[in-house]
């Protein structure tokens, strides 16, 4: 069964400075890779999202994410946070078989200002 | 344009009880899915529906089911609810079966 991985529960960081949220799979076909983010009180939102081409995804807010295949990962970056970026993010994987997303257990990011 | 919406937002039941909730996708998405997120976990998988066919179905027991209507709308429901159902329940469009989904606010279930 697929599994995502994400490597820190909670991150802490003051506003400028650089973000990167690990994020691994298991899963030895072709995969959708997605970075969602929930601010305090809103629906889950997609960020970015990966299905083919390009390894490095650019999304929304100035992040961005770099898919890479041999290393079964897909981390977030964004080079300078911002208090708004607080939120918990979710890394999703799903495969060509269907829409099944498997979430990781999320990433609470809490940015000081 | 309407997202994907959800209803009820809060519901409260007690063991044994039996919940349905509801989704309506955004316009023109002909999948919906379903999904459970206890606190300090991600989603969960429960359902895909597709042109009103189940398209997949997570690990979950026999007392969820779930059904899509002409108009793609959809319902999840819960038979006999035990303390442990008591989670968010997340409902996702999208436009195809293997496309970014959308999600709903959710429905928050507390059963007691």
């Amino acid at each position: 069964a697929q599994s995502v991985s994400q490597h820190n529960h909670h991150v802490i960081l003051s506003e400028a400075a650089s973000l990167e949220l690990g994020c691994n799979y298991s899963y030895g076909g072709t995969v959708n890779l997605f970075w969602y983010v929930q601010y305090p009180g809103q629906h889950l939102q997609l960020l970015l999202k990966y299905f083919s081409g390009d390894p490095l995804v650019k999304g929304i807010k100035g992040f961005e994410a770099e898919f890479i295949k041999s290393k079964f990962s897909f981390n977030l970056r964004k080079p300078s946070v911002q208090w708004s970026d607080t939120a918990e993010y979710f890394c999703a994987v799903n495969t060509e078989y269907g829409n099944k997303l498997v979430f990781g257990a999320g990433t609470i990011l809490r940015v000081k200002s | 344009d309407a997202g994907v919406t959800q209803s009820p937002t809060h519901l409260i039941k007690t063991r044994g009880q039996q919940v349905t909730l509801r989704c309506s996708p955004i316009s023109g998405h002909k999948s919906v899915s379903w999904y459970q997120q206890v606190l300090g976990q991600g989603p969960q998988f429960i359902f895909q529906y597709y042109e009103k066919e189940e398209r997949g179905r997570g690990n979950f027991p026999d007392r969820f089911s779930a059904r899509q209507f002409p108009n793609y709308s959809s319902e999840l429901n819960v038979n006999a609810l035990l303390l442990g159902d008591s989670a968010l329940y997340l409902c996702a469009s999208s436009w195809g079966m293997n496309t970014e989904a959308f999600f709903g606010q959710g429905t928050r279930l507390t059963v007691v």
